[in-house]
C-alpha cells in the first residue's frame, strides 16, 4: 500500500516552456502532498506543501510564480515549472501523506522527475 | 548549524559487516523517519519512530531512537549489496507543521 506515482521520470525541454509534473496516490487518499527539489549529492530542499482545495504554502525563497501548484483532488498534485531556465533543471521529488491520528503518518515518494532545462 | 546533522556522509564495507548511521536534531522531535534513496529514484520509506527508547526492525536492519528523543541510529547487519545506497534521515520537529526536514544522507557502499 501507499503508492504514490509521479509523471513524467524525466523531461528535457528547451529555455522558455513550461513543464507540468503530475504527482498521484495510487491506493490512499492524500490532503497534503509535498513537493521537493534535490541538487546532485545534496538532500531534499521542501519547495512547497501542496493542500488540496486551498492554496499551497510556499516556502521561504521559493517563487510562487514561477512554481505554480495545483492539488485539485485528494489523489492528485501538480507542479508547474513556468518559462522554465537552465539554473531550473533539477531533480523534482513529490510525496503524499495517508491520513492518520495526529497527522504523523509517514510521507511516501514519487519516483522523481529528472528536468533538464536546454 | 544545521537542524539535522547525519554521519557519516559516506560510508564503504566490506559484505557481511556491520554499520551504523547517526541523525541527531538539535530539537525535540515528534517523529523521525529513515529513508532509503537509489540515486536519481525515488525515496522507500523504511521504519518510523515516535517514542522516546522506541526500537523497530525489519529484517537486518534496526533503528532506534532514543529517550530524549532527539538522536537516532540506523544499524544494518550482516550488510549485504543490496542494502547499498543513499540513507535519508527526515525529522518532524515541534513547531514544523507535520513538514519534515532531512539530513543530507548517507552514501552507503558495500563491497561484494
Amino acid at each position: 500500500g501507499a503508492v504514490v506515482s509521479q509523471h513524467p521520470s524525466w523531461v528535457i525541454c528547451k529555455s522558455g516552456t513550461s513543464v507540468k509534473i503530475e504527482c498521484r496516490s495510487l491506493d490512499f487518499q492524500a490532503t497534503t502532498m509535498f513537493w521537493y527539489r534535490q541538487f546532485p549529492k545534496q538532500s531534499l530542499m521542501l519547495m512547497a506543501t501542496s493542500n488540496e482545495g486551498s492554496k499551497a504554502t510556499y516556502e521561504q525563497g521559493v517563487e510562487k510564480d514561477k512554481f505554480l501548484i495545483n492539488h485539485a483532488s485528494l489523489t492528485l498534485s501538480t507542479l508547474t515549472v513556468t518559462s522554465a531556465h537552465p539554473e531550473d533543471s533539477s531533480f523534482y521529488i513529490c510525496s503524499a501523506r495517508p491520513p492518520g491520528t495526529g497527522g504523523r503518518q509517514p510521507q511516501h515518494f514519487g519516483d522523481g522527475t529528472r528536468l533538464s532545462i536546454l | 548549524s544545521q537542524e539535522l546533522e547525519q554521519s557519516p556522509q559516506s560510508l564503504i564495507v566490506q559484505e557481511g559487516k556491520n554499520l551504523t548511521i547517526n541523525c541527531t536534531s538539535s530539537k525535540t522531535l515528534y517523529g523521525l523517519y529513515w529513508y532509503k534513496q537509489k540515486y536519481g529514484e525515488g525515496l522507500i520509506f523504511l521504519m518510523m519512530l515516535q517514542k522516546g527508547g522506541e526500537e523497530k526492525s525489519h529484517e537486518k536492519i534496526t533503528a532506534k531512537l532514543d529517550e530524549k528523543k532527539q538522536q537516532s541510529s540506523l544499524h544494518i547487519t550482516a550488510s549485504q549489496p543490496s542494502h547499498a545506497g543513499i540513507y535519508l534521515c527526515g525529522a518532524d520537529m515541534r513547531g514544523s507543521n507535520y513538514k519534515l526536514t532531512f539530513g543530507k544522507g548517507t552514501l552507503l557502499t558495500v563491497n561484494p
